[in-house]
């Protein structure tokens, strides 16, 4: 069975580095592409961006190129998103999401959300 | 603002049938794959239905998705109680070079 096990709660203050992850167990880790998808409180959900872990080849929405990096460990199957200094308006729900063999948007498993809350 | 469109909010009775739109232009839904998820408050949305109509193993024949030109449809027919939820279309838009989402419409079974 596939399993996306993404990190814990974070909380950060402005201008903190932070980086979250996502495990993926079940399957061949390196050849499916894995997205993030942010989730504003009471929002609705938006593409960051994805890697392919088998050569970590990285795409990004238009929104979020610059502002995130999207990384790939296929040694240990872990997923990573990243931040250079975070903002409020960075707090969010993060998911990680596996993208299915066909389509673009078709994310067939989900994590289970990381929760970033940034406050000074 | 999403550049794919759906209502915020739609409403049926139990047993009717109810759609849910998702507008978008010739750069997203018209000439790509349309998929659609179902989330409940405080948990990861579920792919509900992928490759525009395709339901994945689990879903019930209930659901099932179409598409005509840049605007494409879930279906939800005997509707239940437990339907309650967001529901959300994604596509790819050739333009932006992205995955994009509709805004998410709230489905309420009254």
């Amino acid at each position: 069975e596939v399993h996306l096990v993404q990190s814990g709660p974070e909380v950060k203050k402005p201008g903190e580095s932070l980086k979250i992850s996502c495990k993926g167990s079940g399957y061949t880790f390196s050849t499916y592409w894995i997205a993030w998808v942010r989730q504003m409180p009471g929002k609705g959900l938006e593409w960051m961006g994805t890697i392919y872990p088998g050569d970590s080849d990285t795409r990004y929405s238009p929104s979020f190129r610059g502002q995130v990096t999207i990384s790939a460990d296929r040694s240990t199957a872990t997923a990573y998103l990243e931040w250079s200094g975070v903002k409020a308006s960075d707090t969010a729900m993060y998911f990680c999401v596996r993208r299915r063999s066909s389509g673009y948007s078709a994310f067939d498993n989900w994590g289970q959300g990381t929760p970033v809350s940034v406050s000074s | 603002q999403s550049v794919v469109t759906q209502p915020p909010s739609a409403s049926g009775i139990p047993g009717q049938r109810v759609t849910i739109s998702c507008s978008g232009s010739s750069s997203n839904i018209e000439g790509n794959t349309v998929n659609w998820y179902q989330q409940f408050p405080g948990t990861a949305p579920k792919l509900l239905i992928f490759d525009t109509d395709a339901r994945p193993s689990g879903v019930p024949d209930r659901f099932s998705g179409s598409k005509s030109g840049p605007s494409a449809s879930l279906a939800i027919s005997g509707l239940q109680s437990e339907d309650e939820a967001d529901y959300y279309c994604a596509t790819w838009d050739d333009t932006l070079k992205s995955v994009v989402f509709g805004g998410g419409t709230k489905l309420t079974v009254l």
